[in-house]
């Protein structure tokens, strides 16, 4: 069964400074990736995808992520933290395409707080 | 904005009683599915369907069933609300392209007592 790890619960980082959550996954095959982030009382937004190709994806808000197959590991990063990024972060691994539908796997969370 | 609307979005039942959440999308996607998402769990796979009156089991059904009698709604039912079920209930559709990706509605926390 697909599983995601994101072993830090919490992280403060200071505003400026820069950003790398970690997330690990355990699936059998190719697997879709994403980053999202939920703010307080608020849904899920999608911040980027991993499906194929280019391992360095570019999302919304000035995040990346990499996808590093040896590691199992899809780690976000920001080069430089503004305040309003203060949020909880979801790592998550799809199935591939059945036809039946797919699933996502979620990881624990990551919430983080910015330091002014 | 991926046209998802939750109903309600908050409530506070008692124990034993039935709660419906209702799903609705604008988009006519195909597939939907609710999730429900608690502190150190993350969010998890309740139901999902794949089309109208298709669905399926997720990873934390027990307790919970759904219909989907019309492509735009997607029900979830609380059969007998238990103490256990209270949580942040999501729903979410997945778009036609190939990365499979979800998009999330507002949610829908409920209380029960």
């Amino acid at each position: 069964a697909q599983s995601v790890t994101q072993p830090d619960i919490h992280i403060t980082v200071s505003e400026g400074a820069s950003l790398e959550l970690r997330c690990n996954y355990s699936y059998g095959a190719t697997p879709y990736l994403f980053w999202y982030v939920q703010s307080p009382g608020q849904g899920l937004q999608l911040l980027l995808k991993y499906f194929s190709g280019d391992t360095l994806v570019q999302g919304i808000k000035g995040f990346e992520a990499e996808f590093k197959r040896s590691q199992s590991s899809f780690n976000l990063r920001k080069p430089s933290v503004h305040w309003s990024d203060a949020a909880e972060y979801f790592c998550a691994v799809g199935e591939g395409f059945t036809g039946g539908g797919n699933k996502l796997t979620f990881g624990t969370g990551t919430q983080l707080k910015v330091e002014l | 904005d991926a046209g998802i609307t939750q109903s309600p979005r908050h409530k506070v039942t008692e124990t034993g009683t039935p709660v419906t959440l209702r799903c609705h999308q604008t988009e006519n996607h195909r597939y939907m599915y609710w999730y429900r998402q608690d502190p150190g769990h993350g969010l998890r796979l309740i139901h999902y369907s794949y089309g109208v009156k298709d669905t399926d089991k997720g990873e934390v059904s027990d307790g919970y069933s759904v219909s989907r009698s019309k492509t735009e709604d997607f029900l979830l039912t609380l059969e007998s609300a238990t103490s256990s079920q209270t949580s942040v209930y999501f729903c979410a559709i997945k778009k036609r392209d190939r990365q499979e990706t979800q998009y999330f509605g507002p949610g829908t926390r409920l209380l029960v007592l």
